[in-house]
């Protein structure tokens, strides 16, 4: 069966930490891979995305992901986090019409 | 505005009152999808929709049922509602993609209590 599994639940960094959140991903050949964030009271929104190409990706407030094939992993990354990276992210993958997303972690930022 | 709507944001049902929680969105999207999201499971997606007429189930499809009648609405219908599907519900849009899947735009999602 499908799957996503993200390793931290509940991460607690202080500001200028620097930030990696686990995704590891169970499907059969090619996916697409999303993390997502749902900061307090808001939607959940995109952070980036990968289809194909470079295994490093860029997205929205300096994040990042790499997606290393061999691992089935899509970590997403951030060099130095700000307390308003408070939010709960979900990392995801597609196929087709299907998505599954992981059980989320949810981040909390010392000022 | 770009937007995916959902009405209502909060209801409070009882058991076997049937009820439809609707999704509209605004972007000429193909694709769209319904997904509960409970504490400790992140989402699961419920029920699709690649096109108009076309459904399919996603991982946890029992007790509701969907159509897709036009491509901007795609209602979801619990026909007898049960203390079980009391969750947070998101309706979601994306642009076609082929075969494999794109980003998705989310509602604001509809808090919903089943007594």
């Amino acid at each position: 069966a499908q799957s996503v599994s993200q390793h931290n639940h509940h991460v607690i960094l202080s500001e200028a930490a620097s930030l990696e959140l686990g995704c590891n991903y169970s499907y059969g050949g090619t996916v697409n891979l999303f993390w997502y964030v749902q900061y307090p009271g808001q939607h959940l929104q995109l952070l980036l995305k990968y289809f194909s190409g470079d295994p490093l990706v860029k997205g929205i407030k300096g994040f990042e992901a790499e997606f290393i094939k061999s691992k089935f992993s899509f970590n997403l990354r951030k060099p130095s986090v700000q307390w308003s990276d408070t939010a709960e992210y979900f990392c995801a993958a597609a196929k087709g019409g299907k998505s599954t997303f992981g059980d989320g972690t949810t981040l909390t930022v010392k000022p | 505005e770009a937007q995916v709507t959902q009405n209502p944001r909060y209801l409070i049902t009882v058991t076997g009152k049937k009820l439809t929680v609707t999704c509209s969105q605004n972007m000429n999207h193909e694709y769209m999808s319904w997904y509960r999201q409970d504490p400790g499971l992140g989402l699961r997606q419920i029920y699709y929709s690649m096109n108009v007429e076309v459904t399919d189930k996603g991982d946890v499809p029992e007790g509701y049922k969907v159509s897709r009648k036009e491509k901007r609405n795609f209602p979801l219908i619990l026909e007898s509602p049960s203390p079980n599907q009391t969750s947070l519900y998101f309706c979601a849009s994306s642009p076609a993609s082929g075969t494999w899947g794109n980003e998705q735009f989310f509602g604001p999602g509809t808090r919903l209590t089943v007594l």
